[in-house]
């Protein structure tokens, strides 16, 4: 069966630092990757996706980047964040097929203070 | 573009009532849709899903059935308990959307009190 990983599971930085947060997803090959970003008491916010290694796609344009430098392994970071970098990030994944689901990975809790 | 609608909350209901959550869909052509749960501190999980109209998704105890001449798919249960309390996001995917994920809604957040 496919899992997902995503680490770590809360974070808190001070403003100007750096960030990583990593996923991995195994049992299936090829997957598309999503990293969301939750506000609190908000809803959810696409990010980036990837349809394949090294492939990215931004949503929105921000303080943020991803890679994805395996197939199965999705990074997102800053170079130096912002207070307003708070938030829930959730990293997903579903097949490369029209109409799939996504499915979750339990969220990182970050603290920009 | 396509769109989600839901009612925010927060939707406070007594334990054993009966749920409806509302959902309410705008789309260009023929989506699947979906409803997820998240319980704090946690990811989404996928709760059940349709794929075409008149379709009923049914997951522990949870029902909704996908109306196209209705633009809906609400979510609802018979009798609520209070572990059912967690935020409910109704969410939809089209074939010609690409790989850019699902469309979701803001989410409903759900209390149950004992």
């Amino acid at each position: 069966s496919q899992t997902i990983h995503q680490w770590p599971a809360t974070l808190v930085q001070p403003v100007g630092s750096p960030l990583s947060l990593e996923c991995t997803v195994e049992g299936t090959s090829n997957p598309n990757l999503y990293w969301y970003r939750q506000a609190a008491g908000r809803g959810l916010q696409l990010l980036f996706y990837s349809v394949g290694i090294g492939q990215i796609s931004s949503e929105v344009p921000q303080n943020l980047s991803a890679s994805r430098p395996q197939d199965r392994q999705f990074i997102l970071s800053s170079k130096k964040l912002l207070l307003s970098d708070s938030g829930f990030y959730l990293c997903a994944w579903s097949v490369s097929r029209a109409y799939s689901p996504l499915h979750f990975g339990n969220g990182t809790r970050l603290t920009v203070t | 573009g396509d769109s989600v609608t839901q009612m925010e909350g927060p939707v406070t209901l007594s334990e054993e009532a009966f749920l409806t959550i509302n959902c309410t869909y705008t789309a260009t052509g023929y989506p699947s849709l979906f409803w997820y749960v998240q319980y704090p501190g946690e990811g989404l999980q996928l709760l059940l899903k349709a794929t075409k109209a008149d379709d009923k998704g049914s997951n522990k105890g949870f029902e909704a059935t996908y109306r196209k001449e209705t633009t809906s798919f609400h979510l609802e249960k018979g009798s609520v308990q209070v572990s059912d309390s967690a935020v409910y996001f109704c969410a939809l995917s089209e074939a010609g959307g690409g790989a850019d994920g699902l469309t979701f809604g803001k989410g409903t957040h759900l209390i149950i009190q004992p």
